[in-house]
């Protein structure tokens, strides 16, 4: 099955405690990304990749890193977690091009 | 600054209505628009337009874009319970490939 896949789903943290997200996908897409979801604020990009080892900053990129490299995986790293971070996070993944982005179940991230 | 601004922000309907959500933007170096539905979980995929005028249509859902006016609606006629969700808009920039969300219409039909 086509699919992209988070871990964890949920994650109550501590500030300053270093976590990793991962997401990965099986459809051999070239282009990943993460975003992160706030009431009010809609989904805000945080980074995308075009291809393995090419990361670009999105709208939100502050406190956050991440690393392509595998095609398949595109994982959001939290060196120094802190509250305002707490949020919805989703992976989506797709082929280059005019292409529907293909989301994954998302990862609920609560700092405390 | 590029942006994305949806309306209603909310709507209640009754079953069988039809609504009409709209998605205006203002981004450089557009490339498409897309309409996901989200309903408590990640937000699924509608409609992707890339060119203007032309209508793209699902069962009872369908969606037009304006490239002149910068502004997109989804459609969704004799709404049904299950229709009730969050809509997305979301506009892909040429301009290092970012995308750029609306902040959502959610949409509640009663029976």
């Amino acid at each position: 099955e086509a699919q992209v896949t988070q871990n964890p789903r949920y994650l109550i943290t501590v500030t300053g405690k270093k976590l990793t997200v991962t997401c990965s996908q099986n459809m051999n897409h070239e282009y990943m990304s993460w975003y992160r979801q706030d009431p009010g604020l809609g989904l805000r990009q945080i980074y995308y990749s075009m291809n393995v080892e090419v990361t670009d900053k999105g709208d939100v990129p502050e406190g956050y890193k991440v690393s392509r490299k595998e095609k398949r995986n595109f994982p959001l790293i939290l060196e120094s977690p802190s509250p305002n971070q707490t949020s919805l996070y989703f992976c989506a993944s797709r082929r280059l091009g005019p292409y529907e982005q293909y989301f994954g179940p998302g990862t609920r991230l609560t700092v405390t | 600054e590029d942006k994305v601004v949806q309306s209603p922000l909310s709507l209640v309907v009754h079953e069988g209505d039809t609504v009409t959500l709209n998605c205006s933007y203002e981004v450089t170096n557009f490339r498409s628009l897309l309409w996901y539905k989200q309903e408590k979980k990640a937000p699924t995929f509608l409609f992707m337009l890339t060119s203007s005028g032309i209508e793209k249509k699902s069962g009872r859902l369908s969606s037009i874009l304006d490239k002149k006016e910068l502004f997109s609606i989804l459609n969704i006629t004799a709404t049904q319970t299950g229709d009730s969700a969050v809509y997305l808009c979301a506009v892909e920039s040429s301009t290092g490939n970012q995308f750029y969300f609306g902040t959502g219409t959610s949409l509640t039909v009663i029976p």
